[in-house]
Parts: C-alpha cells; sequence; structure tokens
C-alpha cells in the first residue's frame, strides 16, 4: 500500500523569504503522480503544483516549485517570495492510475508579516 | 467552468438519523472522488466513479454508507444511522480521466457534519 508521510506539522517564514516543505512516499508503482494541494482556513483545497513521475525535470509554478527526488521518494514544495496568502495547510498527495488521491498529514504554514 | 459544487455546506444531525449530501461536478469531468477529512488530517478516500459506475470502494466506507451517480453527472452520499464518528468534512472531487492520462482533481468546498 502507498503511504504519504510529511514530517514537519507546522512551519512559518517571513514575507518575501524562502521555505520548503517536505514530503517522503512510499510505492512499488513506476508509474504516478505527485501533487501538492493547499487548504487555506475555511476554504477549499486548491492545486498548487504537479509532478508526473516520468518526468526527470521538476515542476515549477511561478513562485512554487518542486525537487522531486524519484530514488529518494522524495518530493518537497519550495516556496519562494512567500506571501500572506500563502498561509494555509499544505497537503503532499500521491496518484496512480486508478485516480485516488492518498494524502500525507499536512504541513501548517504561517506566513508572518 | 463554475468549479465543484456541494450541498449542503453545514450539516447538523442526531445520532441515528440519516443524511444525504450532494455534489456536483465539473460539467464535462467523467470522475466524481468522494472523501473524508476529519480535523486537521488529510482527506482519506472514500469512492470514486467513472461516469456512472462506482469503481472503488474505501474499507473505510462501512455499510452504513451509500454513494450513487444515477447519470454520470451529480452524485449523492448517504450516511444512513450517524454515529458521532461520522462528524467530519466530506469533500467531494471530480476529474477528467482519458485513458491515457490522468489528470488533477478539482474540490468542492465540502459539507462539514456534525452528529451531536
Amino acid at each position: 500500500a502507498q503511504t504519504v508521510t510529511q514530517s514537519q506539522p507546522e512551519m512559518s517564514v517571513q514575507e518575501a523569504e524562502t521555505v520548503t516543505l517536505s514530503c517522503t512516499y512510499d510505492t512499488s508503482e513506476n508509474n504516478y503522480y505527485l501533487f501538492w494541494y493547499k487548504q487555506p482556513p475555511s476554504r477549499q483545497m486548491i492545486l498548487v503544483i504537479r509532478q508526473e513521475a516520468y518526468k526527470q525535470q521538476n515542476a515549477t509554478e511561478n513562485r512554487f516549485s518542486v525537487n522531486f527526488q524519484k530514488a529518494a521518494k522524495s518530493f518537497s514544495l519550495k516556496i519562494s517570495d512567500s506571501q500572506l496568502g500563502d498561509t494555509a495547510m499544505y497537503f503532499c498527495a500521491f496518484m496512480k492510475a486508478t485516480g485516488k488521491l492518498i494524502f500525507g498529514q499536512g504541513t501548517t504554514l504561517q506566513v508572518k508579516p | 467552468d463554475t468549479g465543484v459544487s456541494q450541498d449542503p455546506r453545514h450539516k447538523i444531525t442526531k445520532r441515528g438519523q440519516n443524511v444525504t449530501f450532494r455534489c456536483d461536478p465539473i460539467s464535462e469531468h467523467n470522475r466524481l472522488y468522494w472523501y473524508r477529512q476529519t480535523l486537521g488530517q488529510g482527506p482519506e478516500f472514500l469512492t470514486y466513479f467513472q461516469n456512472e459506475a462506482q469503481l472503488e470502494k474505501s474499507r473505510l466506507l462501512s455499510d452504513r454508507f451509500s454513494a450513487e451517480r444515477p447519470k454520470g453527472s451529480f452524485s449523492t452520499l448517504e450516511i444512513q444511522r450517524t454515529e458521532q464518528g461520522d462528524s467530519a468534512m466530506y469533500l467531494c472531487a471530480s476529474s477528467r480521466e482519458t485513458g491515457t492520462d490522468s489528470y488533477e482533481q478539482y474540490f468542492g468546498p465540502g459539507t462539514r457534519l456534525t452528529v451531536t
């Protein structure tokens, strides 16, 4: 069975600085997808970034980028130039071909002014 | 594209009562997923549909839970004889599945269930 582990329950960062959220996963699959989702307080889950396992190039979306290490089964999220609106709970998620998402426990990120 | 919608947004019920939630996916999405999220935790998969077919159910989905997607559009999730442990946020998500690639899931705002 696949598992996703986020070892940082809470993190904080000063506005405009860079922060990295960690995620590791366990799978015997070769083809899969990895995602980072953001869930602001009392608001719905939104997709931040997506990575296909077959792609060696790390995904980037504006201020968000990932460091995907397939052999190490590691998938960290880097947020550059942090903004107050980045304050949220961040979930790492794994998906194989069936499409169901397996989520980590989440990391609560607080961006301080 | 109006996004995924869920109704109701909040539901308070007494233990033992039945409740039903509705999810309307993004119109062109053929896959629909239900997840349950308890406070401070990541969502847990419950079940999913491709069109009207229910393809997988989690072991979390006891026989008190039933889900339908009768015409391959909206879906309902019913919980019979609710228990306090059913209190959670119930999330619906939809995606477009082409057979050659899987696409990201878009989530609705959720239905928060409180069982008293």
